[in-house]
């Protein structure tokens, strides 16, 4: 069975920056057809993709949050970490983690199971 | 980045009724779309992939159509559970983007 799980604080102050983590388990990190995005969703609002890192350590970044986001993983640990610089109020989300899976090409891709998610408040 | 519009971004109906929810990519994404469910305080479901693969599991009500920028996701008989709030996702190019979602309510 697949799993995966985000952690993290649940408060970040204004300016601090905040890192999550996703442990997954039932799929291995090295796997070239799989990998792992971080997705988050302000209350009451739409999904917004963020970043994803895939075993060959291949990563992609939201472009309005680029110069933001950093993700890696610790494949001993099977965790996917992202970090978040500067968090602001309107970054009040929960923060998702989602296995990709990418059977054939690039482009034939899609997330799937997602984790519970973790509710990120950013107040002082 | 690739803009995705849902409509409707809310639709009312009944258990019984045929529904279809539309998304429109910005630009051609050939059938490289992706349709989730998500019910309140629970994450998303993967529905649909490559436009009209059922994902396992999924009952055979749901389907999915279209290629280029013009998709859509039909309902064919809505049953109690299936009121929930439904995305598109487009997987062509990064950065991914999603729907605004079309939230699906009990008439």
């Amino acid at each position: 069975q697949v799993t995966l799980k985000e952690s993290g604080p649940v408060l970040v102050k204004p300016t601090e920056t905040l890192t999550l983590t996703c442990t997954v388990s039932g799929f291995s990190l090295t796997n070239p057809r799989m990998g792992v995005s971080w997705i988050r969703q302000p209350p009451g609002k739409a999904l917004e993709w963020l970043a994803h890192i895939f075993s060959n350590d291949e990563k992609s970044y939201s472009t309005s949050l680029k110069s933001r986001l950093t993700i890696s993983k610790d494949t001993s640990k099977s965790q996917v970490i992202l970090t978040m610089t500067n968090m602001d109020p309107v970054d009040t989300a929960t923060y998702y983690c989602a296995r990709i899976e990418r059977p054939g090409g690039v482009f034939i891709n899609w997330f799937d199971p997602w984790g519970q998610g973790t509710l990120v408040t950013v107040s002082s | 980045d690739i803009q995705m519009t849902q409509s409707p971004s809310s639709l009312s109906a009944s258990v019984g009724d045929r529904v279809t929810i539309t998304c429109r990519a910005s630009q051609s994404i050939s059938s490289y779309l992706n349709w989730y469910q998500q019910k309140p305080g629970k994450a998303p479901k993967l529905l649909i992939y490559v436009a009209i693969s059922l994902q396992s599991g999924v009952p055979s009500r749901f389907s999915g159509s279209g290629s280029g920028t013009d998709f859509t996701l039909t309902i064919s008989s809505l049953q109690p559970e299936d009121f929930a709030t439904y995305y598109c996702q487009q997987s062509y190019i990064t950065p991914y983007t999603f729907g605004q979602g079309t939230k699906l309510e009990m008439k």
